[in-house]
């Protein structure tokens, strides 16, 4: 089993709907929860991190955390072209090592 | 600076020569990695610096591939005897430490012909 997984994709998506990424991880002591987006061509650069259960809520992105199901997601509403990139969840663990997804690739038909 | 700065940010090499790449992470960042991405593929893990604590080298595909940082502040990532396989970017991140976020540099995009 990979430390955290998320499914590959493609996941295609029209613009203006809800793309839903999802996330689990194996470490049940993980304590810091990241999404990272990647333009092709580009290096990763975070847009959200959550800590505790719940939802948390940025502009048009909520992650969401349910540490009991080892789960974590990234819901963009009104999804844009410009929201196209791999999307990469990151767990932070008992060895504060910081270990990334394969990543989702996301795609927003115009 | 600013933010993590990697060099060079291409490189072309012969087959079977020494390379190595350089990462300067953000000043006071305790922990810094290092990834490899092929073309279209995931963030391949290759080592882990965690202030003075010895490297989690886990990752290294090879004993080719080696990394060192000097006085807990830039890392060299050296690769020996290239092959073509090692063709791709090579991704520096540095945090905190503890559970902090990891900033990426711009990465070096090596092609070993």
């Amino acid at each position: 089993q990979k430390e955290v997984e998320q499914n590959s994709g493609p996941l295609s998506v029209p613009e203006g709907a809800i793309a839903s990424l999802n996330c689990t991880y194996s470490d049940r002591v993980s304590q810091s929860f990241f999404w990272y987006r990647q333009y092709s061509g580009k290096s990763p650069e975070l847009i959200m991190s959550i800590y505790s259960n719940g939802d948390k809520e940025d502009g048009r992105f909520t992650a969401q955390l349910n540490k009991a199901s080892q789960y974590v997601s990234l819901l963009i509403r009104d999804s844009q072209p410009s929201d196209s990139a791999t999307y990469l969840c990151a767990v932070s663990g008992g060895g504060f090592k910081t270990i990334f997804g394969a990543g989702t690739r996301l795609f927003v038909k115009a | 600076g600013a933010g993590v700065s990697q060099s060079p940010s291409n490189k072309v090499t012969e087959k079977g020569k020494d390379v190595e790449l350089r990462c300067d992470p953000i000043s006071g960042h305790t922990a810094l990695y290092w990834y490899r991405q092929s073309l279209g593929q995931g963030l391949e893990f290759l080592i882990y610096f965690q202030g003075n604590s010895a490297p989690d080298k886990s990752g290294l595909p090879s004993d080719r591939f080696s990394a060192e940082r000097t006085g807990g502040s830039v890392s060299t990532l050296t690769i020996q005897r290239t092959q073509q396989e090692d063709s791709a970017v090579y991704l520096c991140a540095s945090s905190l430490g503890g559970h902090s976020q990891a900033f990426f540099g711009q990465g070096t995009r090596l092609t070993v012909v």
